[in-house]
């Protein structure tokens, strides 16, 4: 199947400081890219979706200057969180879209980030 | 709103038995339905249903969708300590835009 890949795997940051999560399609082309966030023992939450060369279309009760969303290529997407505090502690997953014949359809995610913010 | 409801929410089994996950949903625009497998990371992809009764087979695993009743079955024959992780369920209902709406998951643990 398709690869997608996250990095960085773990971070943890002081409060008030910004991280930047990046996501790459490593062997297909992704116009579109997924951002979710997990809570323990909760399901995944779809955060925004992002648009190559486009704005992100972010889901309600998502603060779009708080997660900022940059899709400048077919394949690379990254999340950044500004000015992190200890609520945005959490697991970030990213997922893209294989449009290839016989994957079309299917999301494939990242190895996911966690997020610790002290 | 769209909904995905899965149960049991989590199952103790032994290795060697025969497990059923369900999933039912509720949403506009049905397009398909995918099963995940998520142990420490993140999810891999099992399946994908887009039509009723054709079953899907890998292995131990397969499924099958009902668009009628609005469900769809994973089951797992044989279980082994590596089946152990969250099964997680997920409708596209997007329409033409692509987004999927995942349920809570299953957490499955198989002892030995």
């Amino acid at each position: 199947g398709a690869v997608v890949s996250q990095h960085p795997s773990r971070v943890i940051c002081k409060s008030g400081t910004s991280v930047k999560i990046e996501c790459r399609s490593l062997d297909f082309q992704a116009t579109t890219m997924f951002w979710y966030r997990q809570f323990p023992k909760k399901s995944l939450m779809l955060m925004a979706t992002s648009n190559e060369g486009s704005k992100a279309t972010y889901e309600q009760g998502v603060e779009k200057d708080k997660f900022l969303i940059n899709h400048a290529s077919l394949t690379l997407s990254t999340l950044t969180v500004t000015s992190a505090h200890p609520e945005d502690s959490s697991f970030y997953i990213c997922s893209a879209r294989d449009l290839g014949v016989g994957t079309a359809g299917k999301l494939f995610f990242g190895s996911g980030t966690q997020l610790s913010v002290l | 709103e769209d909904k995905v409801v899965q149960s049991p929410l989590s199952l103790v089994v032994h290795e060697g038995d025969t497990v059923t996950l369900n999933c039912s949903y509720e949403v506009t625009n049905f397009r398909s339905l995918l099963w995940y497998k998520q142990e420490k990371k993140a999810p891999t992809f099992l399946f994908m249903l887009t039509s009723s009764g054709i079953e899907k087979k890998s292995g131990r695993l397969s499924s099958i969708l009902d668009k009628k009743e609005l469900f769809s079955i994973l089951n797992i024959t044989a279980t082994q300590t590596g089946d152990s992780a969250v099964y997680l369920c997920a409708v596209n209902s997007g329409g033409s835009n692509y987004k999927l709406t995942f349920g809570k998951g299953t957490l499955l643990t198989v002892n030995p």
